[in-house]
């Protein structure tokens, strides 16, 4: 098992859907989660920590479930500028803040 | 501030050939990374140091080498340049205490 794994997309969606992704870990030793958003040929950028009671910033909510390890973000009412790659990014305890990528899942919002 | 900076911002290189990126960040931060993102894929952890001194090899490292002799600046060299090595390159930072990594805009790097 990948110590990262993503559903790869591309998830195309219409404009104003909700939209799903997790992302699983193998590490249960994991401490920290985060969701980021790289743009076509951009540097990511962070979007969202995920907390174990869950966090909400607008139309974005992330979960995480420790028992079955993985994470989740959940995107309502998707807008044209939501469409980007969406990675996620685990650490574990004492491993100097080094984050672990999963491949990304791509996400399409058309019109 | 201007955070996380990189340069160049592209760069070809022809097989065996060396150079220098470089990566300064202005916001004093102890920690920071290098990470290499081929296409389609995930960013791959090549080194890190965890402040001016020292430093570490990641997931990747062979192939490159960094040194750390200030807090600002973060060099990532590659010596002998292959076409395994093109790539888009990342550099990021981030403080003591946060889990928080900045990263600068890339450098997107072809070995020919």
């Amino acid at each position: 098992r990948k110590e990262v794994e993503q559903d790869p997309g591309p998830f195309n969606v219409p404009e104003g859907a909700t939209v799903a992704f997790n992302c699983t870990y193998s590490n249960s030793a994991s401490q920290s989660f985060f969701w980021y958003r790289q743009d076509c040929r951009k540097e990511p950028k962070l979007l969202m920590s995920v907390y174990s009671s869950g966090n909400e910033d607008g139309r974005f909510t992330a979960q995480l479930n420790r028992a079955s390890q993985y994470i989740s973000l959940l995107i309502r009412d998707s807008k044209l500028s939501d469409s980007a790659t969406y990675l996620c990014a685990v650490n574990s305890r004492g491993s100097q803040g080094n984050l672990i990528f999963g491949k990304g899942t791509k996400l399409s919002v058309k019109p | 501030n201007a955070g996380v900076t990189q340069t160049p911002k592209f760069r070809i290189l022809k097989i065996g050939q060396s150079m220098t990126l470089q990566c300064t960040q202005d916001m004093n931060h102890n920690y920071m990374y290098w990470y290499r993102q081929d296409p389609g894929m995930g960013l791959k952890l090549i080194y890190y140091s965890v402040g001016a001194g020292i430093t570490d090899k990641g997931e990747v490292p062979n192939g490159y080498n960094v040194s750390r002799s200030t807090t600002e600046d973060f060099p990532l060299r590659l010596e002998l340049a292959a076409p395994s090595q093109t790539s888009v390159y990342f550099c990021a930072s981030k403080s003591v205490g946060t889990d928080t990594q900045y990263f600068g805009p890339g450098t997107r790097l072809t070995v020919l």
